[in-house]
């Protein structure tokens, strides 16, 4: 199947500090990718879409300024996690869909605020 | 707002025995459910899909069954194997490539 990559697989940031987390299709193109947050036991909450070649949509109650996010190509969206705090730690996973009935995940990534 | 949950957050089943996990979503619009297998600090794996003109589908191990009637989804895993203990999340469409998830299922499997 279609492979989903994400780089870093963790990152320990201090607080105040920005992160960027990139998300790779290997295999094929994607115009759409989309990126989750997961916090420990819970489920995956969409975050934003990202479009290649236009702005990312965002979901309501996520700020667009604190997580930007840019679909440089069609294999690679990075969400930017601009002054982290605490309270950004958590899991970041982005998907991508090879086409209308299918989505694959990336690994994640574990991003630790200090 | 309208969601996707899930009535168990945990299971706990005996190595051979059958797995049932359900699910409860609220958007009678929704035309494809999807049902996904997420191993500790991995992303989510694909395991089966329905589309909504269906009520049963089966694959490898596994069932899944769509009520539309009370809006309800299950996956069912045969013969349960120790490889099989993950979280276990449905996910619903909306729109072409928009998944929302329900709140997960973590299967526990006993030796």
């Amino acid at each position: 199947g279609a492979v989903v990559s994400q780089h870093p697989s963790w990152v320990i940031c201090k607080s105040g500090t920005s992160v960027k987390i990139e998300c790779r299709s290997l295999d094929f193109q994607a115009t759409t990718m989309f990126w989750y947050r997961q916090f420990p036991k819970q489920s995956l909450m969409l975050m934003a879409t990202s479009n290649e070649g236009s702005k990312a949509t965002y979901e309501q109650g996520v700020e667009k300024d604190k997580f930007l996010i840019n679909h440089a190509s069609l294999t690679l969206s990075t969400l930017t996690v601009t002054s982290a705090h605490p309270e950004d730690s958590s899991f970041y996973i982005c998907s991508a869909p090879p086409a209308a009935n299918e989505q694959f995940f990336g690994p994640g990534t574990r991003l630790t605020v200090l | 707002g309208e969601s996707v949950g899930l009535h168990l957050p945990t299971l706990s089943v005996q190595e051979g025995d059958n797995s049932i996990i359900n699910c409860a979503y609220s958007n009678s619009a929704s035309d494809y459910f999807i049902w996904y297998k997420q191993e500790s600090g991995k992303g989510p794996q694909f395991i089966i899909d329905i589309r909504s003109n269906m009520d049963k589908r089966q694959g490898q191990r596994v069932t899944v069954l769509l009520n539309k009637t009370v809006k309800h989804l299950s996956l069912q895993i045969a013969a349960t194997q120790p490889g099989d203990s993950a979280v276990y999340f449905c996910a619903e469409r909306r729109g072409t490539y928009k998944y929302i998830f329900g709140t997960g299922t973590r299967l526990k499997v006993l030796a």
